[in-house]
């Protein structure tokens, strides 16, 4: 089945501690990006990629990276998360970004922060 | 940089009417797209419309494009209990570069 996975589905931290949310995608897409969620602010984007070991920021990328070392993956690492990054975030991919791609979403992660 | 917005931001209707949902943008896109989504759950893509396109089916949604406005119109007709859902329009603009960008989203309850 298509789909694009996210691990881990519910996860609550406190500040300070590194954690990283998995992605993976099984459609061979190029295009790979991670969105959080807030009430009354819609979706955001925080990182994509075009490619394997290409990416770039987004909207809000201020306390996150990612990696693209396999197509299939992409992980968000927050180094040092605070209760400002507790969020609902998502992972989509793409065929590749251009005029008529569709985008698919992942599960989503609800990350809480203490 | 929210580029879409959709109007309304809530709209509570019985089954089997219609629901219409608005969504303004800022600057000239390639195409726009709408999304629905489910309580806490991952988007899911409803519909995409070009640029050159002014009109779009897809079953019982129908989706609108009026570049000069810049606005589309999201239709679903004969709604169902199953369509309460938030929906959220999405474009795609050479001037936002590479990424889609959303609007803050309409939420949707039906009634049954």
């Amino acid at each position: 089945e298509a789909q694009v996975t996210q691990n881990p589905r519910y996860l609550i931290t406190v500040t300070g501690k590194k954690l990283t949310v998995t992605c993976s995608q099984n459609m061979n897409h190029e295009y790979m990006s991670w969105y959080r969620q807030d009430p009354g602010l819609g979706l955001r984007q925080i990182y994509y990629s075009m490619n394997v070991e290409v990416t770039d920021k987004g909207d809000v990328p201020e306390g996150y990276k990612v990696s693209r070392k396999e197509k299939r993956n992409f992980p968000l690492i927050l180094e040092s998360p605070s209760p400002n990054q507790t969020s609902l975030y998502f992972c989509a991919s793409s065929l590749r970004l251009s005029y008529y791609n569709e985008q698919f979403f992942g599960p989503g992660t609800r990350l809480t922060v203490l | 940089s929210q580029q879409g917005e959709e109007d309304p931001q809530a709209l509570s209707i019985q089954e089997g009417e219609n629901a219409t949902m608005n969504c303004s943008y800022k600057t000239s896109i390639n195409n726009l797209q709408w999304y629905r989504q489910n309580s806490g759950r991952g988007l899911v893509h409803l519909i995409l419309i070009r640029s050159n396109e002014r009109e779009k089916h897809s079953g019982r949604l129908r989706v609108t494009l009026d570049t000069s406005k810049k606005s589309s119109s999201l239709l679903i007709t004969a709604s169902r209990a199953a369509d309460t859902a938030s929906y959220f329009c999405a474009t795609d603009s050479m001037e936002y570069g590479n990424k889609l960008v959303f609007g803050a989203g309409t939420i949707l309850r039906v009634k049954s």
